[in-house]
């Protein structure tokens, strides 16, 4: 089955600076790629996706970048605000059920 | 409301006692999934359900979870004999479901401690 793994596990930057977070995925036949923020006490939100057909999507400070070859993609979140901070997860999907997620990215952006 | 509901959001129990978590999905969202997520962890898959075809439950870690979706729309998972490893936070999501890669939308979970 598909495995995603996502790093780094914990990131702390200054605020306004850029906060960049990797994941990994082993099946090639995977082709949705959402990513969530979790806030303490709540369940995920979705933030942005990307589909397999698609190298880069933005959304105002987010962006997402996808690399089929290397089977990796990355969100990137720019001018961080100390409102960004929370745990941030990635997944993957074949389609259908079944989504696979990372093991989370805690992010604290200071004041 | 217009998002995914969970109830209830907070269950504190004694180790042997069975439980029913509840969630109510988005109106119109044929695709269901329950997930489980401890502290500091990743979603672990349970089970989805699709309109009325036969649910997934691949993800169910024993016999003693199940789940079941009335009517196509609210679901309930039970935890029999409840142990203390069940600790955890129980997510549902719900999707439009009828196309491929439809995001999933969350509701806040099911704080189950197991004493």
């Amino acid at each position: 089955g598909e495995n995603v793994e996502q790093h780094p596990s914990t990131l702390s930057v200054q605020e306004g600076d850029s906060a960049v977070i990797k994941c990994t995925y082993s099946d090639s036949a995977s082709n949705y790629f959402p990513w969530y923020k979790q806030e303490l006490g709540k369940g995920p939100q979705l933030i942005i996706d990307i589909r397999s057909n698609v190298g880069e999507k933005k959304d105002q400070r987010i962006a997402v970048t996808l690399n089929k070859t290397a089977k990796h993609f990355s969100l990137h979140i720019t001018e961080t605000q100390p409102e960004d901070s929370a745990v941030y997860f990635c997944a993957a999907s074949i389609g259908g059920n079944q989504f696979y997620f990372g093991t989370g990215t805690s992010l604290t952006v200071i004041p | 409301g217009a998002g995914v509901s969970q109830s209830p959001s907070n269950k504190v129990t004694e180790k042997g006692k069975d439980v029913e978590l509840r969630c109510d999905p988005i109106s119109g969202h044929t695709a269901l999934y329950w997930y489980r997520q401890s502290l500091g962890q990743g979603l672990e898959f349970l089970i989805y359900f699709q309109g009325n075809s036969a649910p997934d439950k691949s993800g169910l870690p024993s016999d003693r979870f199940s789940a079941e979706r009335t009517g196509g729309s609210v679901s309930t998972l039970t935890i029999q004999r409840t142990q203390q490893e069940d600790s955890a936070v129980y997510l549902c999501a719900s999707s439009l479901g009828y196309e491929r890669r439809q995001p999933q939308h969350f509701g806040d979970g099911t704080r189950l401690s197991i004493l």
